[in-house]
C-alpha cells in the first residue's frame, strides 16, 4: 500500500530536548515536505526537499532542522523545542508534477 | 501574494441536506486547487483536484468542485451530506514546478442528526 509514515504518532517533551520526528515514504516520491498545523491558522509549511540531499526552507523554518540522505525517509528535528513548537506535524510526499500529496498521519507534539 | 480564502471556520448542515464550502484563491500561475478532508485524529485524504479541462469535477466519497477562474473560486458540493461526513476541509493551490501547496485555514463540518 502506498503511504507516508510516521512516528511516533504523539510526543510529549520538555523544553530543549533534543528530538526527530521520522517520516517515511514508499513511492519513490522526489518531494517531501513538513507541513505544522494549527487551530486557525491551517497548514503552513516548514521545510521541503525536491531530492537527495537538496532541502529548502518553507514559511516557517526556525527553530526546525531536516536532512535527505535517503530518497524514502525525511526526518524532522527539533534541537531544542519550545512551548510554541506545540503543534500537529504532517509529512507528504508527492510525485512528479505536483499532482495532490499524499499525507501521514501526522504527530502530535507537546512541548512542556 | 499567494493565498486560499475559505471564508467560513464553521458550518452545520442537517443530515440529507446539501453542502457548499467555499474557497477563493489568489494565485499568479495557472492554478492547480484541490480539496482535502481531515478526518478527527486522522491525517488529510485527497477529496478531488483540477489541473485543466472541464472546470466540474468529480471526487471521492460523492463530493464535487467547480473551478470559477473568473470568480478565483472552486467550491465544494455535495448533494446530500451523510453524518460521516463530519471533518475538516481544506482548500489548496499549487502549480507544476511550485515547492508547495497553499492550504486555506479551512472549514469545520458538523452534522445535525
Amino acid at each position: 500500500e502506498a503511504q507516508v509514515t510516521q512516528n511516533p504518532r504523539y510526543l510529549i517533551t520538555v523544553t530543549g530536548k533534543k528530538l526527530t520526528v521520522t517520516c517515511s515514504q514508499n513511492m519513490n516520491h522526489e518531494y517531501m515536505s513538513w507541513y505544522r498545523q494549527d487551530p486557525g491558522l491551517g497548514l503552513r509549511q516548514i521545510y521541503y526537499s525536491m531530492n537527495v540531499e537538496v532541502t529548502d526552507k518553507g514559511d516557517v523554518p526556525e527553530g526546525y532542522k531536516v536532512s535527505r540522505k535517503e530518497k524514502r525517509n525525511f526526518p524532522l528535528i527539533l534541537e531544542s523545542p519550545s512551548p510554541n513548537q506545540t503543534s500537529l506535524y504532517f509529512c507528504a510526499s508527492r510525485g512528479p508534477n505536483n499532482y495532490g500529496y499524499t499525507f501521514g498521519s501526522g504527530t502530535r507534539l507537546t512541548v512542556v | 501574494a499567494q493565498s486560499v480564502t475559505q471564508p467560513d471556520i464553521h458550518i452545520t448542515v442537517s443530515e440529507g441536506a446539501s453542502l457548499e464550502l467555499r474557497c477563493n484563491y489568489s494565485y499568479g500561475a495557472t492554478p492547480y486547487l484541490f480539496w482535502y478532508v481531515q478526518s478527527p485524529g486522522q491525517g488529510l485524504q485527497l477529496l478531488l483536484k483540477y489541473f485543466s479541462g472541464d472546470t466540474l469535477v468529480q471526487g471521492i466519497k460523492g463530493f464535487e468542485a467547480e473551478f470559477k477562474r473568473s470568480q478565483s473560486s472552486f467550491n465544494l458540493r455535495k448533494p446530500s451530506v451523510h453524518w460521516s461526513d463530519a471533518a475538516e476541509y481544506f482548500c489548496a493551490v499549487g502549480a507544476p514546478s511550485a515547492s508547495k501547496i497553499i492550504f486555506g485555514s479551512g472549514t469545520r463540518l458538523s452534522i445535525r442528526p
